[in-house]
């Protein structure tokens, strides 16, 4: 079946440290890819997407690139902040959407 | 627009009590989902709505009966809950529920069983 999985957390950053959240998945055929985000308290948010493989979605300094060599779905961000503290959930969309298990990010000032 | 809209946002009912969840998008989406969330978990899917019809029932217990009245509104039904219920309720919506479609998410209800 279809699956995600995802770096296990908390990972904790300084302030403008390089982000690095390692996704990779196994589906039968061409599943879209998905980070979603999770603020405390809140719901979640739509991060970015790719649809189709070498695809590069990006959104508020984050970027993740659809490699179906690797079958791999990277998050990266150059410059973490603060305000970034939260959970990132990696997830495919095929006949349904599926997640991994979430990572925990902490941005220390 | 890309808004889901839940409420209410916290409920605390006990165990005998009857509630309801509701859940509203506006954006012309057939598709509507309810999902339950346990603290440091992913989501997981209990219902899914395609134009108005139940498709996807994820072996839900019948405490829960979802009910979609018209195209812009999903309730969720609670009857009779057990204290492990207790969790974070988010509903979605998409355009269609097949592959590759967005679901943008509301910002839940937060549930309490006593």
């Amino acid at each position: 079946g279809n699956s995600v999985t995802q770096m296990e957390g908390p990972v904790t950053l300084s302030e403008e440290a390089f982000l690095t959240i390692n996704c990779t998945y196994t589906a039968t055929g061409y599943p879209s890819l998905f980070w979603y985000v999770q603020y405390p308290g809140e719901g979640l948010q739509l991060l970015l997407k790719a649809t189709k493989a070498d695809d590069k979605g990006s959104n508020k300094g984050f970027e993740a690139t659809y490699r179906k060599e690797t079958t791999s779905f990277h998050l990266e961000k150059g410059s973490v902040q603060v305000s970034d503290s939260a959970v990132y959930f990696c997830a495919l969309s095929w006949d349904k959407l599926v997640f991994g298990a979430g990572t925990i990010l902490r941005v220390k000032s | 627009d890309t808004e889901v809209t839940q409420t209410p946002k916290h409920l605390v009912m006990g165990m005998t009590n009857k509630k309801s969840l509701k859940c509203e998008q506006h954006m012309g989406h057939r598709a509507m989902y309810w999902y339950k969330q346990k603290a440091k978990k992913p989501p997981e899917l209990m219902f899914v709505y395609s134009y108005e019809k139940l498709s996807i029932n994820e072996s839900v217990p019948s405490r829960f009966s979802p009910e979609c009245p018209n195209s812009s509104l999903l309730n969720l039904h609670l009857h009779a809950l057990q204290p492990e219920d207790s969790a974070l309720y988010l509903c979605a919506s998409s355009g269609q529920s097949q592959a590759k479609n967005i679901q943008y998410f509301g910002a839940g209800t937060r549930l309490s069983v006593l």
